[in-house]
């Protein structure tokens, strides 16, 4: 079945300081991958995919994601912080035709 | 275009007490799927339904049940609520049923059982 991890339940960083959120998945077949924002109160945004094709991909907000199959790995960079930025992270993997989340990774920015 | 609603946005019940949760997709799309997220299980698939019949289940008691409409509204129905009920209810949807297609999700229905 397919699996994700998400390293780290909290992550701080400071403003301006480089993002880098830790998603390792599991799969048995070629997986579609995401990163989700959740802001309190509100529900998921979706930040980026991988589908097929280029494995660096580039989502809203200056966020990137790269799939790397040998690692089984979709970190997610940005490489300046900024306060908005604060907000709960969630990666997910396809699983036929649902999603499965990782336990989440919340990211304080500080001043 | 107008997002992802979902009715009531809180709610609070007592223990073996139901309660009904609805979800307004997108104008447009047919997929809506429901989630439920609490602190210690996180997000966890409820189930999908598409042109109103449910396509997909994830692991949950009975009592958890769904319904969609011709109009591709869905509500979400728990019956004899437990405390360990007590989540944040998503609802997501999407124009087709590939997983790949982005879901949107909306703010969510929290609920309390008390």
């Amino acid at each position: 079945a397919q699996s994700v991890t998400q390293l780290g339940s909290h992550v701080s960083v400071s403003e301006g300081a480089l993002v880098l959120l830790r998603c390792n998945y599991s799969s048995s077949v070629p997986p579609y991958l995401f990163w989700y924002v959740q802001y309190p109160n509100q529900g998921l945004q979706l930040l980026l995919k991988y589908t097929t094709g280029a494995t660096l991909v580039k989502g809203i907000n200056g966020f990137e994601a790269e799939f790397k199959k040998s690692e089984t790995s979709f970190h997610l960079t940005k490489p300046s912080a900024h306060m908005s930025d604060a907000a709960e992270y969630f990666c997910a993997v396809s699983d036929t035709d649902k999603l499965i989340f990782g336990t989440g990774t919340r990211l304080q920015v500080f001043p | 275009k107008a997002g992802v609603t979902q009715t009531p946005r809180y709610l609070i019940k007592t223990r073996g007490q139901q309660v009904t949760l609805s979800c307004s997709p997108i104008s447009g799309h047919r997929s809506v799927s429901w989630y439920q997220q609490t602190p210690g299980q996180g997000l966890q698939f409820l189930f999908e339904y598409f042109s109103e019949t449910q396509r997909n289940k994830g692991n949950f008691p009975g009592r958890f049940s769904g319904r969609q409409f011709s109009n591709s509204r869905s509500e979400m129905n728990v019956s004899t609520l437990e405390l360990g009920d007590s989540a944040l209810y998503l609802c997501a949807s999407s124009f087709y049923r590939e997983v790949y297609n982005e879901q949107f999700f909306g703010p969510g229905t929290r609920l309390t059982v008390l």
